[in-house]
């Protein structure tokens, strides 16, 4: 059983390009989650999707950044017109959609870097 | 709101010696507590949760964690460090105090595990 996984893991853009990272949950999740980690930080939560649809967004900045989790294919977190400060590791986490079954499972993680 | 503090950035223990890695959690409802281990550049292992039931937790790796309501916490315990074992562990927690549509992990911001040989 494959575990989550995430592409590109590195991804090197210049400043106001957008970047799209995906993820591909584990076999039988569908339940995904987004995190960012900044250099010497812990992970912040971005945004829980279930397919086709966004749960919760709160920590999801209000502008350039977008996800989506469509029926069919990955999850993608779509960062436009990066700025130097996107530089960070994003990840991904998937869980069962069973309730008490919520242990998330991360992915490799996608470094960003914006030059 | 719920937050996770781990309060000591670095741990150092010796090999063969036991270590523990200490956190403390705030919610408003019951918690739902996990560990994870991070290796340079590569994403989070699951070790070990904490949602019901005994309060010592036994997971992956011969680790252990012992949920503690009174003292709010759910600090990792080994008792025999592995030079293996080196590496950055964070707690997490999330509150079943919050509406049932909310999954998000709040995560500490990290212990640098040390075990020298």
């Amino acid at each position: 059983n494959a575990g989550v996984m995430q592409n590109p893991r590195h991804l090197v853009r210049r400043r106001g390009q957008e970047a799209r990272l995906r993820c591909s949950p584990m076999k039988g999740h569908s339940h995904v989650y987004w995190y960012r980690q900044l250099p010497e930080e812990g992970l912040k939560f971005m945004v829980y999707l279930q397919k086709e649809n966004i749960i919760d967004e709160s920590g999801m900045p209000k502008e350039r950044f977008s996800a989506e989790f469509p029926k069919e294919g990955p999850s993608i977190l779509r960062i436009q017109q990066v700025v130097r400060g996107d530089s960070a590791a994003y990840f991904c986490a998937s869980s069962p959609p069973e309730l008490g079954q919520e242990t998330q499972y991360f992915g490799p993680g996608t470094r960003l870097l914006v030059l | 709101a719920q937050s996770v503090a781990q309060p000591e950035d670095q741990v150092n223990v010796a090999e063969g010696n036991p270590l523990t890695v200490k956190c403390t959690y705030s919610v408003s409802g019951n918690p739902y507590l996990f560990w994870y281990v991070q290796y340079p550049n590569r994403g989070l292992q699951f070790l070990l949760k904490y949602i019901t039931g005994d309060n010592l937790v036994k997971g992956s790796y011969g680790f252990e964690a012992e949920f503690n309501k009174s003292q709010t916490s759910f600090h990792l315990k080994k008792p025999s460090a592995l030079v293996s074992d080196s590496a950055l562990y964070f707690c997490a927690v999330r509150d079943l105090g919050t509406s049932g549509s909310a999954r998000q992990l709040t995560f500490g911001s990290g212990t640098q595990l040390t075990v020298l040989p």
